[in-house]
């Protein structure tokens, strides 16, 4: 079955320094990964996804994410974080196998930058 | 290019009432899913449709949830009668491509119901 986990509720950083919101992934078949961020009061925004292909996938807002096969991770990544970065951001996982056509979210992950 | 639509944006019931929420999607998109978001979680799908027709409806409680999409555009979603754990946010959200799994979904801004 597919599943996604976010081991941080919450990640807390200096605006400036670079961030890290972590994501395991378990799936099936090949696995299809997107984070989206929340801001409050409004619904989820695309950043990236990982489809196939390089494992550094640029996205929205100078995010990126690394995709690690062997460990089953996705992080988001940021080299220099914004007060503005500050949100809920959620992973996301489909795979081609049996389970393809739902998407499954993590818990999310809250993420502060102090200025 | 105008986004999801969703309404009303916020709602408020008292338990047994019914309720009803509407969504427009993006234009030409074909495939259509309901979330429901409980505070402190991720987004759970409720019901996929690819055009009209239901592709995943697994996690939808059907004994009192229901959902359409006639012609293929709008959807509306029913609760009746409505529970004090239904009291969420339901997205809205929609994709271009019918079903694939590597199709990007484009969120509305949600429907946050409470049922006292």
């Amino acid at each position: 079955a597919q599943s996604v986990a976010q081991p941080e509720d919450q990640v807390n950083v200096a605006e400036g320094n670079p961030l890290t919101v972590k994501c395991t992934y378990s799936v099936s078949g090949n696995p299809y990964l997107f984070w989206y961020v929340q801001y409050p009061n409004r619904g989820l925004q695309f950043l990236l996804k990982y489809i196939t292909g390089d494992n550094l996938v640029k996205g929205s807002y100078g995010f990126e994410a690394e995709f690690n096969k062997s460990q089953t991770s996705f992080h988001l990544k940021k080299p220099s974080a914004l007060v503005s970065d500050s949100a809920l951001y959620f992973c996301a996982v489909r795979d081609d196998g049996a389970g393809g056509f739902k998407t499954i979210f993590g818990a999310g992950t809250r993420l502060f930058v102090k200025a | 290019e105008a986004g999801v639509a969703q309404s009303p944006r916020y709602k408020i019931i008292e338990k047994r009432q019914s309720v009803a929420f509407w969504c427009n999607p993006i234009s030409g998109h074909a495939t259509l899913y309901w979330y429901q978001q409980i505070l402190g979680q991720g987004p759970k799908l409720l019901i996929q449709f690819k055009n009209n027709g239901v592709v995943d409806d697994s996690q939808l409680p059907k004994d009192r949830f229901s959902a359409e999409r006639l012609k293929g555009v709008d959807s509306t979603l029913k609760i009746q009668p409505a529970k004090l754990e239904d009291s969420a946010v339901y997205l809205c959200a929609s994709s271009l491509v019918a079903g694939a799994s590597t199709d990007t979904q484009y969120f509305g801004p949600g429907t946050r119901l409470t049922v006292l």
